[in-house]
Formats: C-alpha cells, sequence, structure tokens
C-alpha cells in the first residue's frame, strides 16, 4: 500500500533554534518526493522537490534530504521564524500513472515561540 | 505566488443546500484537481481533470460533481449538502509539460449545519 508517514506529528521550538522533521514513504514505483508549507487555512505552497537521484535540496533556511534506497526524506529548518509555524507535509509521488498520482502525509504541525 | 482562486472561502450551509465551489487558474494548466481535508489529516484527491471536458474521480468517494468547460475554471458541485461534507477543499492545477508540480488555491471552509 502506497503511503507516507511523518514524525514528529507536533513539535514546539524557540525562535532561532533549528528543527529537522522526518517523512518515510512507500510509494513505488517512486518519481519524486515534495515538502510543502500549509499555514493554517491556507494551501498547501511547495518548498523543495526532488526526483529519486537527488540528495539534498534547499531553498533558503529549508533543507531537504532524501535517501532512496531506505525511503526516508528529512526536512531541516535553520534559524527557525515565527512565521514558520505551520504545518509541514511531506508528500510522495509515484510515476505508475499518467496522472502522477500524489501521496500525502498528514504533516508536522510546527510551532515557533518567541 | 501561484494564480489560483477559489471562492467563497467560508461557508456555512444548512442541509439539503445545492452548493458551488469555485476555482480558477489563470496559469494555462492543462491539469486540475480538487482535494478534500479534515483537521489534522492528510489531503484526499476526489476529483482531478486532464483538461476541457475531460473529468475523472479521484481516491476518495465524494457525493460532489465537478466539471470543466473552461481551461481555467473548475467548480466543484454538491446538490444536497449535509453534515458530513463538512470540510475544507483544495483546489490545485498543474502543468504536465513542466513536471507536473501542482499549485494550491488557498481553500474553501465549508461547514454544513
Amino acid at each position: 500500500k502506497n503511503q507516507v508517514e511523518q514524525s514528529p506529528q507536533s513539535l514546539i521550538i524557540l525562535e532561532g533554534k533549528n528543527c529537522t522533521l522526518q517523512c518515510n514513504y512507500t510509494v513505488s514505483p517512486f518519481s519524486n518526493l515534495r515538502w510543502y508549507k500549509q499555514d493554517t487555512g491556507r494551501g498547501p505552497v511547495s518548498l523543495t522537490i526532488m526526483t529519486f537521484s537527488e540528495n539534498t535540496k534547499s531553498n533558503g533556511r529549508y533543507t531537504a534530504t532524501l535517501d532512496a534506497d531506505t525511503k526516508q526524506s528529512s526536512l531541516h529548518i535553520t534559524a527557525s521564524q515565527l512565521s514558520d509555524s505551520a504545518s509541514y507535509i511531506c508528500v510522495a509521488n509515484d510515476r505508475g500513472s499518467t496522472l502522477g498520482r500524489l501521496y500525502f502525509g498528514r504533516g508536522t504541525q510546527l510551532t515557533v515561540w518567541p | 505566488e501561484a494564480d489560483i482562486y477559489q471562492t467563497p472561502r467560508y461557508l456555512v450551509i444548512g442541509t439539503g443546500k445545492k452548493i458551488t465551489l469555485e476555482c480558477s487558474q489563470t496559469m494555462g494548466h492543462d491539469k486540475m484537481y480538487w482535494y478534500q481535508q479534515d483537521p489534522g489529516m492528510e489531503l484526499h484527491l476526489i476529483h482531478y481533470s486532464y483538461g476541457v471536458n475531460s473529468t475523472e474521480k479521484g481516491d476518495l468517494s465524494s457525493e460532489s460533481t465537478v466539471s470543466r468547460i473552461r481551461t481555467e475554471h473548475f467548480p466543484l458541485t454538491l446538490e444536497s449538502a449535509r453534515p458530513s461534507h463538512t470540510s475544507q477543499y483544495l483546489c490545485a492545477s498543474s502543468e504536465s509539460r513542466k513536471g507536473d508540480e501542482q499549485f494550491f488555491g488557498p481553500g474553501t471552509r465549508l461547514t454544513v449545519l
């Protein structure tokens, strides 16, 4: 069964601290993995996209890693800001259909305190 | 920021009413999608479209219907709303020739009393 699991479910950190969010996926055949940021009451916004041949990709203070062998990904946030408070969703894309189906995790709810 | 719009942003209605959630994109994307998301849960695909006059049902069974008469417009209709339809509905679009990266609208929060 294709699925995506994220941990932790929620996380609270102080402003300025770093954190790492985890994602395990079982999607096959695997095409790419995406991390989205979803603010409360808004739609998800893409942070990074990595294909199976990429190990790391950065977008400002966000750095995603991918290990296609172990089917694990992480999102590292550096020097957190209050505006980083949001749900971070891991999404795996299969290549077994013309639609390019996306499989969504439930997200990690990050809260940054001043 | 993606040019994809949804209206209304919030809707509270009574049981039995017919509603239409609007979704429009100005990016000329060929594919469009509707997702349903409950609080703290993952997004579930309920409808998608490859292009004009193409509509398909997604993974999650839904009593809603969709239409794609124009490339930029992908409305979702519920003929008779029920409390079980209370949820957030997210519209997205993507372009096949650009890797199918999906861009999401802001969502419609629907509450059926």
